[in-house]
């Protein structure tokens, strides 16, 4: 799987959008983008995930570049409450024979009052 | 639905102990994980399960550890005997599987003190 490099922490202001950027300069054609996030105490959650074409979702969007070597997490209206570590994972589909999600150290987001 | 359910929320023993951490997985789901998450060396997947059958258990750390599923709807996580440095907490996460394999839920996690 492809390697991700996140910048260590950011904050935003609440109500802001929260723009997360991780870069997989080395992603392959047939490996998609996870994000997930851990908030303090409890397990991660799953956001979003993308192959080629940004994502959308009720949580976030996902804006991948053309050429694929980065991507950006978009929190449009950021709360106390999205206060967490955000994960970038870059993997191929998994088949079931070699599932295993990689947890970097992720990127630490704080959202301001 | 209620999500992953995982028993107990803490747990604190003695070195020397056996520990036994449960799980019940989100209805329908096919795949179980377990994962432990230190400070020192963030989240690390254990072993995970398909269809009740152990696919991967590379991540368990040495024979102390053992895991079961006896079916689709309950897991458990032993280690025997526990020692301090077992202290962490341990998650467990269901997944659909096929093109969601990597769509995860997790549980709330079990914190895990061995004194």
């Amino acid at each position: 799987d492809a390697k991700t490099t996140q910048p260590t922490s950011m904050d935003c202001a609440e109500g802001r959008a929260a723009n997360l950027p991780c870069n997989h300069s080395t992603i392959s054609g047939n490996e998609y983008v996870y994000w997930y996030r851990q908030i303090h105490s409890q397990g991660p959650q799953y956001i979003i995930h993308g192959l080629k074409n940004n994502e959308t979702n009720e949580m976030a969007s996902l804006i991948i570049t053309e050429d694929r070597k980065s991507s950006t997490l978009i929190l449009p209206h950021a709360t106390l409450r999205d206060t967490a570590v955000y994960y970038c994972i870059v993997r191929v589909a998994s088949t079931g024979a070699n599932s295993k999600l990689t947890f970097g150290k992720g990127i630490t987001l704080s959202v301001r009052p | 639905d209620a999500g992953v359910i995982q028993s107990p929320r803490h747990e604190v023993t003695e070195m020397g102990q056996e520990v036994t951490l449960r799980c019940k997985p989100i209805s329908g789901h096919d795949y179980l994980f377990w994962y432990r998450q230190t400070m020192m060396r963030g989240l690390e997947l254990l072993i995970y399960f398909n269809n009740n059958v152990p696919i991967d258990d590379s991540g368990m750390p040495e024979d102390r550890f053992s895991a079961k599923m006896p079916n689709a709807s309950f897991s458990t996580l032993k280690i025997q005997p526990s020692e301090p440095r077992d202290s962490a907490v341990y998650f467990c996460a269901s997944s659909p599987g096929g093109v969601t394999l990597d769509t995860q839920y997790f549980g709330p996690g079990t914190r895990l003190t061995v004194l």
